[in-house]
Parts: C-alpha cells; structure tokens; sequence
C-alpha cells in the first residue's frame, strides 16, 4: 500500500528563517511527487511535480527536492505570506490516483 | 489557467437530505476526483471518474453516489444527509496526457454542515 508521511505536523518560523519540510513516501513505481500550498477554508493550490531523484524546481522562496525515499520542500526566508499548510502527495505506476500526505501547518511570525 | 468550480462554498442541510454537490472543470481533463478533507484525518478519496459516465469507489464510498453525464462536469450526492458527512468537499481533476505526472487541480471547496 502507498503511503505518504510528512513531518513535522507543524512548525513555527521568524520572517527570514530558512527551513525545510520533509515528506517520506512508500510508492511503487514512483510516477510523480507533488507539493501543493493550502490556505485556510481553501482548496490545495498546485506547486510542483518532481518524477525523478536528483530532480529540483523552484518557485520565489520555495524549492522542492527529490531522493528516492523522501522529498523535501525548502523555505528560503520566509515572509508571513508564506504561512499555509503544505501538503505532499505521490502517485504510482499505472495510478491516476495520488496519495496525500496529511501536511505541514507553517506560521511565519513577522 | 486550469479551472475547477464548484457549485457552492457553503452549504447547510438538515439530517435526511439530499444533497448534490456539482464541480465543473474547463480544461478538458480526462479524470475527477472527490475528496473530503477533516481536521486530523486529511484528504481522503470518495469517487473518482475516468470518463465520462464511468466510475470507481475510493476509500470511503458508503453514503455517497456520483454522476458523470458530460466530461466537464462530476456530481458528488448525499443520499440521505447525516451529521458525521458534515466536512469540507474538494473536488479535482487531471489529465492523463503523456508528459503529466497526473497532478490534480482543485476547486475552492464547498463547507458542509448538516444539522
């Protein structure tokens, strides 16, 4: 069975702390790994699809990484905007379904 | 721009209801998905569509049916409306195109409270 764990559940940050979010994943047949941005009362907001280790995107102060086993988001000085909950999702070979990642809450405190 | 709407951002119905919750998308996708979303539990699938008319069971089908008449439209229905299906309901859709990693694109989500 996929699965997909995020970590830390939430995290609080200073305006300018840099930090990063870690999504562990268990999927066969890896066919994309997906971040996306949720504001409250909202729904996810499309980020970034990685599909390969060794693979980066980036996106103002966030870039998204991928290894075989794990995936992380980087927050490079952050600003209060940047506050949301993060969500993680993957989908394996011969699935048009993802499995998500029950998400990081970030605050940024001005 | 990849557009999902859904039919409302709040609803409130009363325990025994019907209830129908409708999301369109424009972008000609292939596949739509509903979710509902809960404090500590996350997202979870209730039914998803390949095409049009067809459909597949999620992880948590029992309360729920869905109708897909035209590609652009999936229908999620509340049989009989009960307290615990009170949550928020996102719909999505995605496109199985040959350089996709079949992300899915989501609506605003409608807020359902049954009293």
């Amino acid at each position: 069975e996929d699965q997909v764990t995020q970590s830390p559940e939430a995290l609080r940050l200073q305006e300018g702390e840099s930090s990063s979010l870690n999504c562990s994943y268990t999927v066969s047949g890896l066919r994309g790994l997906f971040w996306y941005r949720q504001d409250p009362g909202k729904g996810p907001e499309f980020l970034f699809t990685l599909y390969s280790a060794g693979e980066e995107k980036e996106k103002e102060r966030l870039k998204a990484t991928l290894t075989k086993k794990e995936s992380f988001l980087h927050i490079t000085a952050p600003k209060p905007e940047d506050s949301a909950t993060y969500l993680c999702a993957a989908s394996g070979a011969g699935s048009y379904q993802l499995t998500f990642g029950k998400g990081t809450k970030l605050s940024v405190i001005p | 721009d990849v557009k999902v709407t859904q039919s409302s951002r709040y609803l409130v119905k009363r325990t025994g209801e019907k209830v129908f919750l409708e999301c369109v998308q424009d972008m000609d996708h292939e596949n739509m998905f509903w979710y509902r979303q809960d404090p500590g539990l996350g997202l979870r699938l209730i039914y998803f569509s390949y095409d049009v008319k067809m459909k597949e069971k999620g992880d948590i089908p029992e309360g729920y049916s869905v109708s897909r008449e035209k590609k652009e439209r999936f229908s999620l229905i509340l049989e009989s409306a009960s307290t615990n299906q009170t949550s928020m309901y996102l719909c999505a859709s995605s496109s199985p195109s040959g350089t996709s990693g079949y992300e899915q694109y989501f609506g605003p989500g409608t807020r359902l409270t049954v009293t």
